[in-house]
Parts: structure tokens; sequence; C-alpha cells
């Protein structure tokens, strides 16, 4: 049972383009959604979260969109750089359960 | 300072054979964790400790058995190696049940 879905698998931008990744969940008990983002030999890296009472977050260049009605979120990434080239994870956690539940993961290529 | 380090960062080993991970955070938190991401990268939780106790051991098999010495240290111990085990293993840390922070990995190959 995936109780987190993302999309899409795959994503090619230009840079100065910005990619969105959706991700819906399952579990109305999630309260927490992060979003890593993992470069290639290294391990996720924490970019930026929400709680479920905001509807958005913005760090940077970085956007979380929470929809709690529609169990959705995404992350919109501005201006994307080359540098931004990654794989992006989408995350949910709930109290008392100490462990995230992922996304299956996003490969966003940003071309120069 | 590495917040989260892990050791060693790449193991081949056969079948069969008994391994060990060690990992080591320095952020002062109360809960760590074990991640494996398989080769499709998807990343799944395996086990979670609280001050040294542990508190999620997610249908793991009892070959996979980890060991806390201290709130600093999580390591996992791997009896009887199976190609299937073959993945990259995360430690993480985290203060709370919310933000946490990962390793670099583990890169395990069973040949």
């Amino acid at each position: 049972q995936q109780q987190v879905k993302q999309s899409p698998q795959s994503l090619i931008v230009q840079k100065g383009g910005i990619p969105i990744i959706n991700c819906a969940y399952e579990n109305t008990a999630f309260d927490y959604f992060p979003w890593y983002q993992q470069f290639p030999g290294k391990g996720p890296a924490l970019l930026i979260a929400i709680r479920p009472d905001v509807s958005e977050k913005k760090e940077g260049r970085f956007t979380i969109s929470f929809n709690k009605s529609a169990k959705q979120f995404s992350l919109h990434i501005m201006d994307s750089q080359p540098g931004d080239s990654a794989t992006y994870f989408c995350a949910a956690s709930k109290t008392g359960r100490r462990a995230l539940t992922f996304g299956s993961g996003t490969r966003l290529q940003v071309q120069p | 300072d590495t917040a989260v380090s892990q050791t060693p960062k790449y193991l081949v080993t056969q079948m069969g054979n008994d391994k060990s991970i060690k990992c080591e955070q320095n952020l002062g938190h109360d809960t760590m964790y074990w991640y494996k991401q398989d080769s499709k990268k998807f990343l799944k939780i395996m086990f979670s400790y609280n001050n040294k106790e542990l508190i999620i051991n997610e249908t793991v098999p009892n070959r996979f058995s980890p060991k806390s010495p201290d709130k600093a240290h999580l390591n996992l111990h791997i009896n009887s190696l199976e190609l299937g085990d073959s993945a990259v293993y995360f430690c993480a840390s985290g203060q709370g049940a919310y933000e946490q922070y990962f390793g670099p990995g583990t890169r395990l190959t069973v040949t």
C-alpha cells in the first residue's frame, strides 16, 4: 500500500523554468510533509517542510503548496538552475510515529 | 563537522556473510533511524530508536538487528546476507517526531 504517491517520475525543464512536483497522500493522520533533495551518491537532504495548518510555505526559491481537502501537496522550484538537478522526494509523517513515509521520487533535470 | 556519519561508505560481501554498518550523530537528537533505499531509489523505514529504545521495527527480517549503545550511535548488524539485501542503507537522526537528517549512506553489494 503506497501511502504517498508522487508524480511525475522524471522531469526535464530549461534553466529558469518552474518545475512542479506533486504528491498525494491517503492517511489523514499525517501532519508533517517534508521535501528532500538527493544528489547521486549522497544522502537525502531536508529542503523544506510544511504542516497542514498552512497552505503555502516559501524558502528561497522553493515553495510548498498544500491542499488539505484534496490531500495533495506540491513543490515548486522558482528560477530553476542546473545545480537543482537531483532526485526530489516528498514524505509524510504523523505525531506518535517517528518515521517518514516517502514518495517514489522525481528525477529532475534542469538543462542550461 | 559531519552531523550524521556512517561507516563504511561501501560494503561488498558474499552471500551468507555477516556484516555491520555503524552510524553516529553529533546533533544531540533523541531519535535515530535506519532506512533502506532499493535499486529503484525507493526509501523505506526499517527501524527507529528513541533514547536507545526500539520504537519501530518495520517488518524487517530478523537477520537484521539494530543496536543502540547510546543516544548518539545506532549500528545495524546483518546476518546471513542475501542477494536481495543489496541496497543503500541510510542512517538518520531527528529530535521529536519530525525533522530528520540523513547520513551519506552505505552501499551494500552482496555477490
